[in-house]
């Protein structure tokens, strides 16, 4: 059991919005502004794709976006295209010097 | 261009032994800590360890405390996970990441594959 809590699938037709969300506990996404989202293809390395909750890496398109409320952290995507297609993890710092991931999100595009 | 390659995995019987590197090129090594992050088949990520830029503090999960060690060569520009007392459970893709103390992780190796059998 994935210390952050992710749902297992997600899915959008192109063109739509999609939201993944990531929750945690008071301990780590809702204490700490450390919130990072990865995309992974099949087969792939992880790539970041958001970090400290908001903030895009460059190069990433700005139709990716994230937030947080509380203890629970989303990645939205927006107007979704078939590269979009892929496994969603995210992360956060939680204290006592360690980092927790989330299960993962599969994201379809259909 | 910034690179990290692993190198290292393979078969290991239980209880056994292998040492992972991971090469950077592209940017200065010793200006940033680095991970390991591990992804069993067909599951999610798991955070391994991380060390300073001068290798004077080192973190662990605690499913490796005491089985794994992290270590770096700023001289070599590599970072090593000398992984002992080998189990099932730690087989799995390994990869290295550059990163600040913690998150994020913002760039990743291509992951080299352990597998723990007999």
């Amino acid at each position: 059991q994935s210390a952050l809590t992710q749902p297992p699938s997600a899915s959008g037709s192109p063109g739509q919005s999609v939201t993944i969300s990531c929750t945690g506990t008071s301990s780590d996404v809702g204490g700490y502004n450390s919130v990072s989202w990865y995309q992974q293809h099949p087969g792939k390395a992880p790539k970041l794709m958001i970090y400290e909750v908001t903030k895009r890496p460059s190069g990433v398109p700005d139709r990716f976006s994230g937030s947080k409320s509380g203890n629970t952290a989303s990645l939205t995507v927006s107007g979704l295209q078939a590269e979009d297609e892929a496994d969603y993890y995210c992360s956060s710092y939680a204290g006592r010097k360690n980092v927790v991931f989330g299960g993962g999100t599969k994201l379809t595009v259909l | 261009e910034v690179q990290l390659v692993e190198s290292g995995g393979g078969l290991v019987q239980p209880g056994g032994s292998l040492r992972l590197s991971c090469a950077a090129s592209g940017f200065t090594f010793s200006n940033y800590w680095m991970s390991w992050v591990r992804q069993a088949p067909g599951k999610g990520l798991e955070w391994v360890a991380n060390i300073k830029q001068d290798g004077s503090e080192k973190y662990y999960v605690d499913s490796v405390k005491g089985r794994f060690t992290i270590s770096r060569d700023n001289a070599k520009n590599s970072v090593y996970l000398q992984m002992n007392s080998l189990r099932a459970e730690d087989t799995a893709v390994y990869y290295c990441a550059r990163g600040g103390q913690w998150l994020p992780l913002y760039v990743w190796g291509q992951g080299t594959t352990v597998t723990v059998s007999s």
